[in-house]
């Protein structure tokens, strides 16, 4: 079947401009996470959503950083006046439940100019 | 929270020798430990997991250990061979626990040489 996807796969964005970023999970898993992978860096825990229950929102760098999903499966994550430090690959990854193996998307490239 | 160090970050061992790659945790509440392959421009792949109820795992030319009690855990790559170069990162999750996603390792940049 189809895995996780994520769009746009790219994305150039001037500082201070807002940006929305969308994960597709794999159909029937119904955890969806968000990571950030700076370059040549290990990957950062941002947020979590377990089916259409409200996530915890503490890992999330800034309160400029924000995230939904909507019925329980498309999540999309936003960045508001974005910063050049927030320039990274953006991860999304889902599971059947949490504890189970995370598939992870292609991921999104924002480079903030 | 859970903090996680893995070491080396890079190894170079020749083609047919074992990698060995280390981590280590904070948190004694962590009970999942899942190991990642990330190629060059790839998102990153799962190649083994382990669960706190069990020392050893093993697939093929991959295991990986648990000591829970000094709370590290360990890669190995016997018979290595080119393909097996890439970053590796491990990572830790306290399931049901309250930490909602993996805490990973910086990664370790594995180069198989010829």
């Amino acid at each position: 079947g189809a895995g996780v996807s994520q769009s746009p796969s790219n994305k150039v964005t001037e500082k201070g401009k807002d940006v929305e970023l969308r994960c597709d999970p794999i159909s029937g898993h119904t955890a969806l996470y968000w990571y950030r992978q700076s370059l040549g860096q290990g990957l950062e825990f941002l947020i979590y959503f377990q089916g259409n229950s409200a996530p915890d929102k503490s890992g999330l760098p800034s309160d400029r950083f924000s995230a939904e999903r909507t019925g329980g499966s498309v999540s999309t994550l936003t960045i508001q006046r974005t910063q050049q430090e927030d320039s990274a690959v953006y991860l999304c990854a889902s599971s059947l439940a949490q504890g189970n193996e995370q598939y992870f998307g292609p991921g999104t490239r924002l480079t903030v100019t | 929270g859970e903090n996680v160090e893995q070491h080396p970050s890079t190894l170079s061992v020749q083609e047919g020798d074992s990698a060995v790659i280390k981590c280590t945790y904070s948190d004694s509440a962590s009970n999942y430990f899942p190991w990642y392959k990330q190629e060059l421009g790839k998102r990153p792949q799962l190649i083994i997991d382990i669960r706190s109820n069990v020392g050893e795992k093993k697939d093929q030319r991959i295991a990986v250990t648990l000591n829970k009690t000094a709370k590290h855990f360990s890669l190995h790559i016997t018979e290595t061979q080119p393909e097996d170069s890439a970053v590796y990162f491990c990572a830790a999750l306290s399931v049901g626990g309250g930490a909602d996603g993996l805490t990973f390792g910086k990664g370790t940049h594995l180069i198989i040489q010829p």
